[in-house]
């Protein structure tokens, strides 16, 4: 187990409506990192926070947000679901920002179904 | 073009066979490279980083060409239990992690 943990493990949403999906991140970790995976794709990063403050952003739209709280734990809420938001949602932390000789360890992930 | 491309596979193999992975990147600035393996409807887990010297990890060999910016995996005397996607994932500097699509390997008895 990496420590990192995600909720919910499955989600069904209509089109239009909103979800916000959670990430608990491995203790004595401060970054958090963000990816959508869908099927048969690799994982593609939406955004990163660094110690409460967005470090980075990948090519998705605004209506993807983040938060990360003071106990590292974060938030992603996708607003207007459209059905190609259907993908595994998936949760990373490390001890620093990627890109570093970190290891980011990965939790189990979301599957979110847009109907 | 992707930012790192990977052959979809799938590769399927006899056990005890050996068996190589490519990926191509398209970033030069690109700092970090990893292996990352993934189960069936499971999440990445970091196999093994990848240096310019090359790196063995048991059965497991990775080596890195920086100038044709080209990373290779290669795994000897296969196991079933090696079944699953392996990920190239790239970096650069303090940017997030950038994942080819992954090829898959059936590793058969």
């Amino acid at each position: 187990e990496t420590g990192v943990t995600q909720s919910p493990t499955h989600l069904i949403k209509t089109r239009g409506q909103q979800v916000t999906l959670r990430c608990s991140s491995q203790s004595g970790h401060n970054t958090v990192s963000w990816y959508q995976q869908a099927l048969g794709q690799g994982p593609q990063f939406i955004f990163q926070y660094y110690r409460e403050e967005e470090n980075g952003r990948g090519n998705f739209p605004p209506r993807f947000s983040g938060l990360q709280f003071p106990n590292y734990s974060s938030e992603l809420n996708v607003n207007a679901l459209e059905l190609d938001d259907s993908a595994l949602y998936l949760c990373a932390s490390s001890l620093e920002p990627s890109g570093a000789k970190t290891e980011a360890f990965f939790g189990q992930g979301t599957r979110l179904t847009v109907v | 073009r992707k930012e790192v491309e990977q052959d979809p596979g799938p590769f399927n193999v006899p056990e005890g066979a050996t068996v190589a992975f490519n990926c191509t990147y398209s970033n030069s600035a690109s700092q970090s490279f990893f292996w990352y393996r993934q189960d069936c409807r499971k999440e990445p887990k970091l196999l093994m980083s990848v240096y310019s010297s090359g790196n063995e990890d048991g059965r497991f060999t990775a080596q890195l060409n920086r100038a044709s910016q080209y990373i290779s995996l290669l795994i000897r005397d296969s196991k079933l239990s090696d079944s699953a996607t392996y990920l190239c994932v790239v970096t650069a500097g303090r940017r997030a992690l950038t994942f080819g699509s992954g090829t898959r390997l059936q590793v058969q008895p």
